[in-house]
């Protein structure tokens, strides 16, 4: 089966750039998280959406960031204007929410390095 | 904030139990304790949750003081591509934090 799958997987772009993050959940899963990984934070949660409907975006850094997610298939993490302080590694993870318990399954990420 | 106290690194000799202790004084009755661990460059990865009662799968054992306090994740005999950051995590639904894990290095 594939597992969580995010695009693309290196970025570079320059300061100023808008930057689209991809993300396809593994299908049949009804919660999705998007994720930010620095040396200095270590993993942060940005976002989580369940059915589709964003639950909590206290983790959004700031207005630059945005998250949609318009079906259960596909999510997206925009940011614009990008700036250099936002190089990190982003992870998309997705979980089947039945349970007060949820194992959460990772996509390989997308490292992001804005210049 | 993270609700866990991890130490940052640890050391184990290949083919040996490795025993990763996880410190969660403040957890509340109905949090669960969540372990995952991150090899490099890849994303965390599920290994073993519980709540009150030892749980042992095909990849751990992890096990829960009485008073829930503080756990043990236990790898029974490490291999070199156990080498990861292990995570501790209390949490209850769908938002868990990551704290900072600890680091395993396995020995040849």
């Amino acid at each position: 089966d594939a597992g969580v799958i995010q695009s693309p997987r290196h970025e570079v772009t320059e300061m100023g750039q808008e930057v689209t993050l991809r993300c396809k959940p593994i299908s049949g899963h009804n919660s999705l998280f998007w994720y930010r990984q620095t040396m200095m934070r270590g993993l942060e949660l940005l976002i989580y959406f369940n059915n589709n409907v964003p639950i909590d975006d206290s983790g959004m850094p700031e207005d630059r960031f945005s998250a949609k997610m318009p079906n259960a298939s596909f999510s997206t993490l925009k940011i614009q204007p990008s700036e250099p302080r936002d190089s990190a590694v982003y992870f998309c993870a997705s979980s089947l929410r039945q349970t007060s318990t949820d194992t959460q399954y990772f996509g390989p990420g997308t490292r992001l390095t804005v210049l | 904030d993270a609700k866990t106290t991890q130490p940052p690194s640890m050391d184990c000799a290949e083919g040996r139990a490795a025993n990763l202790p996880c410190n969660h004084s403040t957890i509340s009755g109905n949090e669960y304790v969540y372990w995952y661990r991150q090899i490099h460059s890849q994303g965390p990865q599920y290994i073993i949750h519980g709540l009150k009662n030892n749980e042992t799968n095909e990849m751990a054992s992890l096990i829960i003081t009485e008073d829930r306090k503080s756990s043990t994740l236990i790898l029974p005999h490490a291999t070199l591509r156990d080498t990861a950051v292990y995570y501790c995590i209390v949490g209850r639904d769908d938002k868990i934090i990551f704290g900072k894990g600890t680091r395993l290095h396995i020995l040849p």
